[in-house]
């Protein structure tokens, strides 16, 4: 099955600089990636997702970046703000028309102010 | 708010025991998803139902069922519970069931086993 590696698993920065977070999957045939955010005591609330056919897409301050060949993703928030505090989790969706996803560990980002 | 309910928020019971988590999907949603959440394992899927039936299976013991009702609401049963079993239990739903379908997760129903 599909396995997902995340890093890495905390991150802190200042607020106004940019935030990296990596993953990376294994099975070749993934073809839909979605970044999760997850406030303290909240679920995961999808805040930006590809598909395998595009190499890049940014929505305001954060984008996601793909390497179909490297089979790896990353998500880059610019300008970071204290309310970016979060856990960010990526996945990948396995084939065959069903979305079920696996995720990666997750990458605690503090922000601070 | 995501318009995914779940119930209870938290439940404390004993090992052996055998609990029932509830989950309301957003209106018009025809896909649950059901996740366990733990600090060493992250989020890992369990199972999904689409319109009443079982449409994948992930990681799921045994000990544990699931089934999605006329209504599609669903429950999930976890029975003779474990200590291993404490986690943050998710469910998610989406419009459909296909790959690309937007998940919007509950607040989720915290299972502490004694």
């Amino acid at each position: 099955g599909e396995n997902v590696e995340q890093h890495p698993s905390t991150l802190s920065v200042q607020e106004g600089d940019s935030a990296v977070i990596k993953c990376t999957y294994s099975d070749s045939a993934s073809n839909y990636f979605p970044w999760y955010k997850q406030e303290l005591g909240k679920g995961p609330q999808l805040i930006i997702d590809i598909r395998s056919n595009v190499g890049e897409k940014k929505d305001q301050r954060i984008a996601v970046t793909l390497n179909k060949t490297a089979k790896h993703f990353s998500l880059h928030i610019t300008e970071t703000q204290p309310e970016d505090s979060a856990v960010y989790f990526c996945a990948a969706s396995d084939q065959g028309g069903y979305s079920t996803l696996t995720f990666g560990k997750g990458t605690m980002l503090l922000v601070s102010p | 708010d995501s318009g995914v309910t779940q119930t209870p928020k938290h439940l404390i019971t004993a090992t052996g025991q055998r609990v029932t988590l509830r989950c309301s999907p957003r209106s018009g949603d025809l896909s649950v998803y059901w996740y366990q959440q733990s600090l060493d394992q992250g989020l890992q899927f369990l199972i999904q139902y689409y319109n009443g039936e079982e449409r994948a299976k992930g990681n799921i013991l045994e000990r544990f069922s699931a089934q999605q009702f006329p209504d599609l609401h669903s429950e999930l049963n976890l029975s003779s519970l474990e200590l291993g079993d404490s986690a943050l239990y998710f469910c998610a739903s989406s419009v459909e069931a296909g790959p690309y379908n937007e998940q919007f997760f509950g607040p989720g129903t915290r299972l502490t086993v004694l």
